[in-house]
């Protein structure tokens, strides 16, 4: 099915370093959610964007919904390590529920 | 805390049973719920859409047959694998969407992982 493209992959830092992370679609969306997903657990919410051009925070996490309503993007900013883990996107067109999802950003940081 | 809760977390069921999972949606109601199912390393799958009152929605190359869903009432969905087999084995996780003043935020479920011996 359609899934979104989410870059970088996999991310390996330095405790401390600042994250950058995408989001791209061909198609429109009406909200961005970004999860977090660790081990054997599901994906937990952590920023969710309902407005073009809206830029939100959740303490060092920082998320924006693109003007052109077709991209996002996730900062994380002096990672520590419990950030490590699985970050995945996720789009919603208007009107329906069912999420589309990025491959996922696996961030593995180093002490 | 946990808006939306599955159970079991981890199940073990032998080859050819069946094996139900359930999905609540703690504080809220919903009218949809989401099935996943998600490999090792990659990404969530949506095996269906459930409805409440009505049959389940299901994604392309998912067996209705074997992955029965049940959606009785508004807080509670439920994944049924029949006749279980050692290829069901993965992780399989719900989620609902909840109202906000801004717009419908997804919720997921903590997962529960499925082993067929």
């Amino acid at each position: 099915g359609q899934q979104l493209n989410q870059s970088p992959q996999s991310m390996f830092i330095q405790e401390g370093e600042d994250v950058s992370m995408n989001c791209t679609s061909s198609s429109i969306f009406n909200t961005w959610l970004w999860y977090k997903q660790d081990p054997g657990e599901g994906p937990v919410l952590l920023i969710a964007l309902y407005k073009a051009g809206e830029l939100t925070s959740n303490g060092r996490l920082t998320a924006q919904f693109g003007i052109t309503r077709k991209d996002s993007f996730l900062n994380i900013s002096a990672s520590i390590p419990s950030d490590v883990g699985i970050y995945f996107c996720a789009g919603q067109g208007q009107g329906a529920q069912k999420l589309v999802f990025g491959q996922g950003t696996r961030l593995t940081i180093n002490p | 805390g946990a808006v939306v809760s599955q159970h079991p977390s981890r199940v073990i069921c032998k080859s050819g049973t069946s094996v139900k999972i359930e999905c609540r949606s703690l504080d809220f109601q919903a009218t949809t719920m989401f099935w996943y199912r998600q490999f090792p390393k990659q990404s969530l799958m949506l095996m269906a859409t459930s409805n409440e009152g009505s049959k389940a929605t299901y994604e392309q190359g998912v067996e209705k047959d074997k992955f029965l869903i049940n959606h009785a009432s508004l807080t509670l969905s439920t994944l049924t694998v029949t006749s279980a087999h050692p290829e069901d084995s993965s992780f399989y996780i719900c989620s609902a969407g909840k109202r906000r003043v801004k717009g419908n935020t997804i919720y997921f479920g903590e997962g529960s992982w499925l082993t067929v011996v």
